[in-house]
């Protein structure tokens, strides 16, 4: 069974840069795209974009010039960096993995609450 | 970017009725590509519906999927306890993917 287990700053002040990292237990990141979705306080879910085991990425164009998402196979993890936060970064971010073919099925992270404050 | 709205915003119903949700896109959904997820509290939300009207694996059938092009319908036939929840269509057709606002399922 797939598990995902994420982790990162929870508090971040406007201008820095967000960095989450979400590690994958059970699987391995070979054959799958790996999301981050995120959801702001009381809206719906945004997916943020994805990434393969080769780093082959997709972005949300909302997002594209600040966000990078990156894979290390060694490690069997990936991560997301969103630069130049403000208070409309604040969500819980969830890294996920979303399968709709072939080996369909949907794994989620336990979420991270992360807050934009001064 | 496809839009997905759903409707209604809130669903009040008893156990045992039947539950309908609309997802209507934008646009073209490119081959149905539709999903459904269950959202309950505190936890991550649960697939249960793909490609418009494939249940997941373990998802009970009293969840059924329909629809196709820009209109979908999610149904509940009996609705159990365990199943007032949000429910969230998304769409992964076209990039970006996008998800619905949700229909949040209460209890009458």
């Amino acid at each position: 069974q797939v598990q995902l287990q994420q982790w990162g700053a929870g508090l971040l002040k406007p201008s820095e840069t967000l960095s989450l990292t979400c590690g994958v237990y059970g699987g391995t990141l070979s054959g799958y795209y790996w999301s981050w979705i995120r959801q702001p306080p009381g809206k719906g879910l945004e997916w943020i974009g994805e990434v393969n085991h080769s780093g082959s990425t997709t972005y949300n164009p909302s997002l594209n010039s600040r966000v990078t998402i990156s894979a290390d196979t060694s490690k069997n993890q990936f991560s997301l960096k969103l630069s130049s936060v403000t208070a409309a970064d604040t969500a819980v971010y969830y890294c996920a993995r979303l399968t709709f073919g072939g080996d369909v099925g949907a794994y989620w992270g336990q979420g991270t609450l992360v807050t934009v404050s001064t | 970017e496809i839009v997905l709205t759903q409707s209604p915003g809130t669903l009040s119903l008893s156990p045992g009725e039947r539950a309908t949700l609309s997802c209507r896109a934008s646009q073209t959904v490119r081959s149905n590509y539709l999903a459904w997820h269950q959202r309950k509290p505190g936890q991550a939300p649960r697939l249960l519906i793909y490609g418009a009207s494939r249940r997941a694996t373990g998802i009970p059938d009293r969840f059924s999927g329909s629809g196709s092009g820009t209109d979908f319908t999610l149904t509940i036939s009996r609705l159990e306890p365990e199943d007032f929840a949000v429910y969230y269509c998304q769409q992964y057709g076209g990039s970006p993917w996008t998800f619905g606002q949700g229909t949040k399922v209460e209890i009458k």
